[in-house]
């Protein structure tokens, strides 16, 4: 079956760094994409990857390994407003996008 | 407004009874998708749309009818509710198949 892993819930401090990680196996890949959502909102496009490496957008980062079925988000000098759910999503050999269930990030002061 | 909007925003009703959930793009996107997010499960895919007139099932299309006469329209029918499918539903388009998915504010509905 199709399964996208990323941790559930994880804590961190205003003005770290905090890395996000998500593991996946599909039927067929055709690119990775990084959601952001905050609570009773909608999802918002981040980030996608579809080649293996680092793709930096501002304090956002976003790596791919394919090989490895990996993928990890960054976050650099972390604010209040970074308290959300990030979503890992893998578009699958049909095109349709498998989402993984969220990790919720609780920035503290 | 441009964007992609749904409606109701908030729904109750009983179990039985059909019910239907809007959502419209101005961008003329062609593809057009429905979600469900449950507590502890990522986005499921309900149904999609690559142009008007063409719907295909995704994940969990049972108990769902969709339709796409006008491109910028893709009503959700809940042809007889039920519990289970108390959720959030959101909508979504994109240009292309492979690019990102823009969400529209999400529709909270609840089955009793």
């Amino acid at each position: 079956g199709q399964n996208i892993d990323q941790p559930t819930e994880m804590t961190a401090t205003e003005g770290a760094i905090v890395q996000i990680n998500c593991t996946y196996q599909t039927s067929g890949f055709n690119g990775l994409f990084w959601y952001q959502q905050h609570a009773g909102e909608a999802p918002t496009f981040l980030s996608y990857n579809v080649l293996d490496g680092l793709e930096e957008k501002g304090r956002f980062s976003s790596f791919l390994s394919r090989s490895k079925g990996y993928s990890y988000l960054l976050l650099k000098e972390l604010q209040m407003k970074d308290s959300a759910s990030y979503l890992c999503a893998v578009m699958d050999s049909n095109y349709q996008l498998i989402w993984g269930a969220g990790t919720k990030l609780i920035i503290k002061p | 407004d441009a964007g992609i909007t749904q409606s109701p925003r908030y729904k109750i009703t009983e179990t039985g009874r059909q019910v239907t959930l809007m959502c419209h793009q101005t961008w003329s996107h062609s593809y057009m998708f429905w979600y469900r997010q449950d507590l502890g499960h990522g986005l499921r895919l309900i149904y999609y749309s690559a142009a008007a007139d063409i719907t295909d099932k995704g994940e969990v299309p049972d108990g769902y009818v969709v339709s796409r006469s006008k491109t910028e329209n893709f009503p959700l029918t809940l042809e007889s509710a039920t519990r289970s499918q108390t959720s959030v539903y959101f909508c979504a388009s994109s240009e292309a198949e492979t690019y990102e998915q823009y969400f529209g504010p999400g529709t909270r509905l609840t089955v009793t």
